[in-house]
């Protein structure tokens, strides 16, 4: 089976830089996304690592530590529609379906 | 590309009647997957269609549900003698599979089911 960890809640101010963690325990994974879900809407896809290392786009940027089993997603110059949960998933088996962690609700405040 | 689009956005229904929703995918995409959403967590897989074959069940789906992606486009979700423990946000997102494993899934708003 597989084991995803996120904090539950964060809490960083507008144009700061905040970092969330995603720690796992899994037999195996094809890669590792990252969704942005704001209240009562879809997931939608912010980032994917499969290498180990960094992968940046625009203000986001997530890496990715097999070894460490470790993953994180760095937000940049916060703005106020950065509020929303952050899901860290990882694909694979059948289909390359998604195993998501809890989310970790991101509160952006002035 | 008009995305993944879910059919009814809120269904409230009383405990121990049938409920179908609907999923009309993005055109393209070959694969469509459902996942419930529960308050505070994250989405559990379901099921899985490649084009009209569903491929993989998870065991969260009891014999109650029921899926069916006919002509391998739109797909519905059946969920027979509803019970208290089916109210969740259902949600269906669609891939384009075989082409490598970075392919994100796109997911429709969902729909949010209430069992009374």
């Amino acid at each position: 089976g597989q084991n995803i960890d996120q904090p539950t809640e964060m809490t960083a101010t507008e144009g700061a830089i905040v970092q969330i963690n995603c720690t796992y325990q899994t037999s195996g994974f094809n890669g590792l996304f990252w969704y942005q879900q704001h209240a009562g809407e879809a997931p939608t896809f912010l980032s994917y690592n499969v290498l180990d290392g960094l992968e940046e786009k625009g203000r986001f940027s997530s890496f990715l530590s097999r070894s460490k089993g470790y993953s994180y997603l760095l937000l940049k110059e916060l703005q106020m529609k950065d509020s929303a949960s952050y899901l860290c998933a990882l694909s694979g088996g059948g289909g390359n379906k998604l195993t998501f962690g809890t989310g970790t609700q991101l509160k952006v405040e002035l | 590309d008009t995305g993944v689009s879910q059919d009814p956005r809120h269904k409230i229904t009383k405990r121990g009647q049938n409920v179908t929703f609907r999923c009309d995918p993005i055109s393209e995409h070959n694969r469509l997957y459902w996942y419930r959403q529960t308050l505070g967590q994250g989405p559990e897989f379901l099921t899985y269609f490649q084009n009209e074959a569903q491929l993989e069940k998870s065991r969260l789906l009891s014999d109650r549900f029921s899926a069916e992606r006919p002509k391998g486009s739109f797909s519905t979700l059946e969920i027979q003698r509803t019970e208290q423990g089916d109210s969740a946000m259902y949600l269906c997102a669609s891939s384009l599979g075989g082409r490598g494993d970075g392919q994100p899934q796109h997911f429709g708003d969902g729909t949010r089911l209430s069992i009374l």
